[in-house]
This record gives structure tokens, C-alpha cells and sequence, in this order.
């Protein structure tokens, strides 16, 4: 079993949509938790961090975790075609100074105009 | 503007002929890592390094070389490609003492050995 679970999809969606995307996890240490985007041919960029339980929003992106659960969400409101792009979860905890990150595979989201 | 640059951006090689991909951040980082990505199978860490000549192996090492000479520079180092080193290359670097898990990357480098 892979230490973060992330469903690839595809998922598509009409522009305006609410899209939820959710990465699960094993490792009750992870602390730290992020969201990063990556468009095609690009670099994956920093989305969205959050430190240990509850929610945080910036513009049209929440982000959410439910550490009882294992269980991390993205929302993006009122998606736009600009929206499309991978979207990774990543985790880390915070024994060592590695700063090594936990990779889920990514979601590939489509927002059609 | 703040960058990590990598060069090259794409490249073609045949196996055994050594080749070099050069990062550059000018950031001022001290943590850099170097990363593949492939897939089905992620993002995963090969090399890092925590600040000038303190370099220490990610996941997936094997086949690679790194050194960090300079704060801003971290070249990846492949002394005999193999076809199973095909892969999108990605650099990456942050502040020690940011938050953990705030990295910025390169825009990848496209490797294939034939």
C-alpha cells in the first residue's frame, strides 16, 4: 500500500463547477500538507499549505484536512478552463531535516468551457 | 524574478555517453533536490542536498550523481545513462527555515536514452 493515495482520474468538468479532489494517506506523523499544480510541460507549483487539521482558503481554492480520518480535500469554485492541470498532493513530517516530501500520483482535472 | 532554471530542456542520448543537467536557483535557497517523475509511479526524490557540499540520497539514487559546489548551483549527473533513466527531470529548491514542503521547481528537463 502506497503511503498517499490519490485517484489519477481523468475528471472532467463543466467551466463553473465545484470539483472536489482527495488524497487519503497511512502515516498518522504527516504534519504538513500541500497541494501543488502542474501544467503541462511545467514544473508542479505550490497551491495551497496547510499545517496539521482544518481548513484554509485562498480566492476560489479550500483546503482541508481531516487527520482523524487520514483523509485531505481540494475545492476549486467555480472552476475555469485555466484550472486544468494535474494536481498533486504531497506530505511530509516533521522529524529530520530532509524536508522529504510524500508524493500522491496526481489528478488529472479538464474544465471545459 | 525569482527562478530555478534547468538546462537542458530536453535531451536525446544513447546509452553510456555521460551526460550533465545543470540547476541554478537565485533564491538563495539552501535545500535543492533533484527529482524524476514517470508514470504511474510519482514524484520521486533521487538526490538532495541541505546546503554547500552536504548532499545525502533520496529514494531512487542509483545512476546518479550530484554535487553542490555553489549555494546556487545543483547539477544532476548521469556518468552512463541507461534506457530506464528515460524520464521528466525536475529540479527543486526552499528555504530551510520556510515551511516544510514549500518548494519551487524547475520548468523539468525531457530525458531519453535510447
Amino acid at each position: 500500500q502506497k503511503e498517499v493515495e490519490q485517484d489519477p482520474g481523468p475528471l472532467s468538468v463543466p467551466e463553473g463547477a465545484i470539483v472536489s479532489l482527495n488524497c487519503t494517506y497511512s502515516n498518522s506523523a504527516f504534519q504538513y500538507f500541500m497541494w501543488y499544480r502542474q501544467y503541462s510541460r511545467k514544473g508542479p507549483e505550490l497551491l495551497m499549505y496547510t499545517y496539521s487539521s482544518g481548513n484554509k482558503e485562498d480566492g476560489r481554492f479550500t483546503a482541508q484536512v481531516d487527520k482523524s480520518s487520514k483523509y485531505i480535500s481540494l475545492f476549486i469554485r467555480d472552476s475555469q478552463p485555466s484550472d486544468s492541470a494535474t494536481y498533486l498532493c504531497a506530505m511530509s513530517a516533521p522529524a529530520g531535516n530532509n524536508r522529504k516530501l510524500i508524493w500522491g500520483l496526481g489528478t488529472s482535472l479538464g474544465v471545459n468551457p | 524574478e525569482a527562478q530555478v532554471t534547468q538546462n537542458p530542456r530536453y535531451l536525446i542520448t544513447v546509452t553510456g555517453k555521460k551526460l550533465t543537467v545543470t540547476c541554478s536557483q537565485n533564491m538563495n535557497h539552501e535545500y535543492m533536490s533533484w527529482y524524476r517523475q514517470d508514470p504511474g509511479l510519482g514524484l520521486r526524490q533521487i538526490y538532495y542536498s541541505m546546503n554547500v557540499e552536504v548532499t545525502d540520497k533520496g529514494d531512487v539514487p542509483e545512476g546518479y550523481k550530484v554535487s553542490r559546489k555553489e549555494k546556487r548551483n545543483f547539477p544532476l549527473i548521469l556518468e552512463s545513462p541507461s534506457p530506464n533513466q528515460t524520464s521528466l527531470y525536475f529540479c527543486a529548491s526552499s528555504l530551510l527555515a520556510g515551511p516544510i514542503g514549500t518548494q519551487y521547481f524547475g520548468p523539468g528537463t525531457r530525458l531519453l536514452v535510447l
